[in-house]
């Protein structure tokens, strides 16, 4: 079946900290790749994506890679601002289940200045 | 610009009571989708759609009801509604393919008590 863990929260980093967010996925066929992020009291928007082995999806300084070997796309930033502060969400879509979403638990990240 | 719209954006509602949230989009999406997001669990989908006149379960259908009459709008009911209703309610949509984004409203927050 198809499904995303994502690591646990909450996440709590100093402003301009590295950060990474772990994301593996089990997929039936070939998925597409995306980070959602929510930000307080509002829907989920788009972060970014990466539909195919080795892609890079990247945004506002976040990046994350498509790992078809390790079955990951771990959300990445160099250095992060108080403004990141959300809710990170991992989600994949696979060919094969209708055009169904299946998301991670999400991530709280907050950044304190 | 609208994009996904949900009404309402607040909701408390009595054991026993029926309500529909309705959903509307503007970009011509086939697919649209009703989710709950629970504190630890994520988002869940509840019931979709794949277009007009088309409806289908998810993972958590039990409790609700959902129609698509028209391509732009998704209802979704709760005829008796219960506390472990709870929630809050997210509607999606986007057009067919492994490549496409999800578009989301802003959510219902629903308090049954």
């Amino acid at each position: 079946g198809n499904s995303v863990t994502q690591m646990e929260g909450p996440v709590t980093l100093s402003e301009e900290a590295f950060l990474t967010i772990n994301c593996t996925y089990t997929a039936t066929g070939y998925p597409s790749l995306f980070w959602y992020v929510q930000y307080p009291g509002e829907g989920l928007q788009l972060l970014l994506k990466a539909t195919k082995a080795d892609d890079k999806g990247s945004n506002k300084g976040f990046e994350a890679t498509y790992r078809k070997e390790t079955t990951s796309f771990h959300l990445e930033k160099g250095s992060v601002q108080v403004s990141d502060s959300a809710v990170y969400f991992c989600a994949l879509i696979s060919p094969g289940t209708g055009n169904q979403f299946y998301f991670g638990t999400g991530t709280s990240l907050t950044v304190i200045p | 610009n609208a994009g996904v719209t949900q009404t309402p954006k607040f909701r408390v509602l009595k054991t026993g009571q029926s309500m529909t949230l309705l959903c509307a989009q503007d970009m011509n999406h086939e697919y649209m989708y009703w989710y709950r997001q629970d504190p630890g669990m994520g988002l869940r989908l509840i019931h979709y759609s794949v277009g007009e006149g088309t409806t289908a379960k998810g993972e958590v259908p039990d409790g609700y009801n959902v129609s698509r009459l028209k391509k732009q709008n998704f209802l979704l009911g709760l005829e008796s509604a219960a506390p472990s209703q709870t929630s809050v309610y997210f509607c999606a949509s986007n057009h067919f393919g492994r490549n496409t984004e999800a578009f989301f409203g802003q959510g219902t927050r629903l308090t049954v008590v």
